[in-house]
């Protein structure tokens, strides 16, 4: 079984500041992919980057960057240069073998002007 | 442009009703799932299929059914709604060659 964990509820930060989102997971598969999907009040879920288990690499698209530590089983989310458009719940989200898409319990990013 | 399509995308019905939540897809992929989540809340796989007449209980118990008859659509059932089944309803597909999911707009359905 697989378990997602975001342990910030909400967050505030600064418009043009970074900020960091913290996620943890557990599994027992050898190989699975880690998401991290932005949702405004829309309600629709956008795609921001994804992690390979075996991405030697962070991943990094745009403003988004994915701090990947595989020993320590996290995959933060950083957003840099926030902006008033970033205010959102963001989910980090894990992909197993089975190909099943778990989520957490998300965070909601507020960006003050 | 949205290559995942969800109909309607706000339902508003009367308890003991029949209904059905339409998704369609034009990408071809192999995978499907049905999600459900309130209000702020984490989403809950509660459908999934791998293709053609597969169908899976996701990790939520729900009381809602699905059918894979076509590639492309993958409906949900609910036979008789009740104020319990209140929630937003996404669905999502993916594909063996392509580790990305592709999300629909949803369906927010009230039961009164």
């Amino acid at each position: 079984a697989q378990k997602i964990t975001q342990t910030q509820p909400g967050m505030f930060v600064q418009e043009k500041e970074a900020v960091t989102l913290d996620c943890t997971y557990d599994t027992s598969d050898p190989s699975y992919g880690l998401f991290w999907y932005k949702q405004p009040s829309s309600g629709e879920m956008i795609f921001l980057i994804y992690q390979g288990s075996y991405d030697q690499q962070n991943a990094t698209e745009g403003r988004y960057s994915l701090n990947f530590q595989k020993a320590r089983k996290s995959a933060n989310l950083v957003i840099s240069a926030s902006q008033l458009g970033d205010s959102a719940m963001y989910f980090c989200a894990m992909r197993g073998d089975d190909y099943k898409l778990s989520f957490g319990a998300g965070t909601t990013v507020t960006v003050r002007a | 442009e949205a290559d995942i399509y969800q109909t309607p995308r706000y339902l508003v019905i009367g308890t003991g009703k029949k209904i059905t939540l339409e998704c369609s897809q034009t990408m071809g992929h192999d995978k499907m799932y049905w999600y459900q989540q309130d209000p702020g809340m984490e989403l809950h796989l509660i459908h999934y299929s791998y293709g053609v007449n597969s169908t899976e209980k996701g990790d939520l118990s729900s009381e809602s059914t699905v059918s894979r008859i076509r590639t492309e659509h993958f409906p949900l059932t609910l036979e008789s709604a009740r104020p319990s089944h209140t929630s937003q309803y996404l669905c999502a597909s993916s594909t063996l060659a392509n580790y990305g999911y592709t999300f629909g707009s949803g369906t927010r359905l009230t039961v009164v």
